[in-house]
């Protein structure tokens, strides 16, 4: 089954606990992204990925690093997490080809305290 | 820069009521239009897209029209169900690149 996977769905941490989210596909997707969704404010992209070793900084990078060295996985790390940062998480990813959809995770639902 | 704008919720209908969502859009070129639907607990996954000026996307009885003239993209569905209660995203992407979404319109359906 295609399918983007993200781990873990719900977490609570506290704050400047580094923690790292990952985020698997098997769709054989270049393009793999990461948003945040906050209420009001809709999906936010903090980063993306257009291949291999290939990142850029979305609308809202700030406090977050990604890492892309298999095509297939595209892990969130927050350093030293801060309140601000609690959300709800979206992994996504896409080929270049085809009808431009994007295919989504479950989403990571992290609390800091 | 691009932007979506979509109308404020929560939208609260009885079932088999008329459903509008309204949504416009600001872009500099040509974008593709979309509508991502996010029901309780899951991620949001593609309800139905158009890529054109007058292109009508359909899906599971919704309907949205790319009117380039007052760019918009409203999403529609003539008679909604309890099931249809999610949360609706409007989204455009210009130059095959970056999606930009709305802030999304919460639908509630009573039966």
């Amino acid at each position: 089954e295609a399918q983007v996977t993200q781990n873990p769905r719900y977490l609570i941490t506290v704050t400047g606990k580094k923690l790292t989210v990952t985020c698997s596909q098997n769709m054989n997707h270049e393009y793999m992204s990461w948003y945040r969704q906050d209420p009001g404010l809709g999906l936010r992209q903090i980063y993306y990925s257009m291949n291999v070793e290939v990142t850029d900084k979305g609308d809202v990078p700030e406090g977050y690093k990604v890492s892309r060295k298999e095509k297939r996985n595209f892990p969130l790390i927050l350093e030293s997490p801060s309140p601000n940062q609690t959300s709800l998480y979206f992994c996504a990813s896409r080929s270049f080809g085809g009808t431009g959809e994007l295919f989504f995770g479950e989403g990571s639902r992290l609390t800091v305290l | 820069g691009d932007s979506v704008t979509q109308m404020e919720g929560p939208v609260t209908l009885s079932e088999e009521a008329f459903l509008t969502i309204n949504c416009t859009y600001t872009a500099t070129g040509y974008p593709s239009l979309f509508w991502y639907v996010q029901y309780p607990g899951e991620g949001l996954q593609l309800l139905l897209k158009a890529t054109k000026a007058d292109d009508k996307g359909s899906n599971k009885g919704f309907e949205a029209t790319y009117r380039k003239e007052t760019t918009s993209f409203h999403l529609e569905k003539g008679s909604v169900q309890v099931s249809d209660s999610a949360v609706y995203f409007c989204a455009l992407m210009e130059y095959g690149n970056k999606l930009v979404f709305g802030a999304g319109t919460i639908l509630r359906v009573k039966s």
